[in-house]
């Protein structure tokens, strides 16, 4: 039971790039979610999914897409990098609105 | 929850001693709380939750305590080791659909020789 596993670990992207990062849990969890966490801050929720097929805005979803294909699967796209999207990026996953477990975090930097 | 800023607020304790880690939440409908721990370059872990009818609950050498009167939570860690230097933060239910949880920034506890 591998739990939330996220990749890549870390990245560096030019101004205007894009790419996927990737999240997949195997807990049969139905909610997913992905958070930015930047120095000093608490976590901030950039979009979650209630099931399969279910994507919602969280708090900061400028720049970013997500999908939901299947119940394992939550992949989060950012288009056009910017600086600003320099952060560290949890994606997690829960039972419902019970307590949220982690992965292990993707660290990426936009020059 | 609301930013501290880039400094997070920093506990150090002698390694035996009891730690209090506190935290005031925002929402008094919050009904579900969190205490989750952080080492540097991993994920938020786990450590205990409490639900809002109840006052304490204990765990292995950690007690959480909830004052839902003044909204406040606090960390207890009895016994304190080296390996639990890291951040630790709260999380409340804010019971908004799939926006649920909001998360302080945390408490840096840096535990001395």
């Amino acid at each position: 039971n591998a739990g939330v596993t996220q990749t890549p670990k870390f990245r560096i992207l030019k101004i205007g790039q894009s790419m996927t990062l990737q999240c997949a849990q195997d807990m049969n969890h139905n909610y997913m979610y992905w958070y930015r966490q930047d120095p000093g801050m608490g976590l901030k929720l950039i979009y979650y999914s209630v099931g399969a097929g279910i994507t919602d805005k969280g708090e900061v979803p400028n720049g970013y897409n997500v999908s939901r294909s299947t119940t394992e699967d939550f992949p989060l796209r950012l288009e056009l990098a910017a600086p600003s999207q320099t952060s560290v990026y949890f994606c997690a996953s829960s039972f419902g609105e019970n307590t949220i477990y982690f992965g292990e975090g993707s660290w990426l930097t936009v020059v | 929850g609301e930013s501290v800023g880039l400094h997070l607020p920093t506990l150090s304790v002698q390694e035996g001693d009891n730690s209090i880690i506190n935290c005031a939440y925002s929402n008094s409908a919050s009904d579900y709380f969190i205490w989750y721990k952080q080492e540097s370059g991993k994920g938020p872990q786990f450590i205990i939750d409490i639900r809002s009818n109840m006052d304490k609950r204990q765990g292995q050498r950690v007690t959480v305590l909830l004052n839902k009167t003044v909204k406040h939570l606090s960390l207890q860690i009895a016994a304190t080791q080296p390996g639990d230097s890291a951040v630790y933060f709260c999380a409340e239910n804010m019971r908004n659909y799939g926006q649920n949880f909001v998360f302080g920034p945390g408490t840096r506890l840096s535990v001395l020789p």
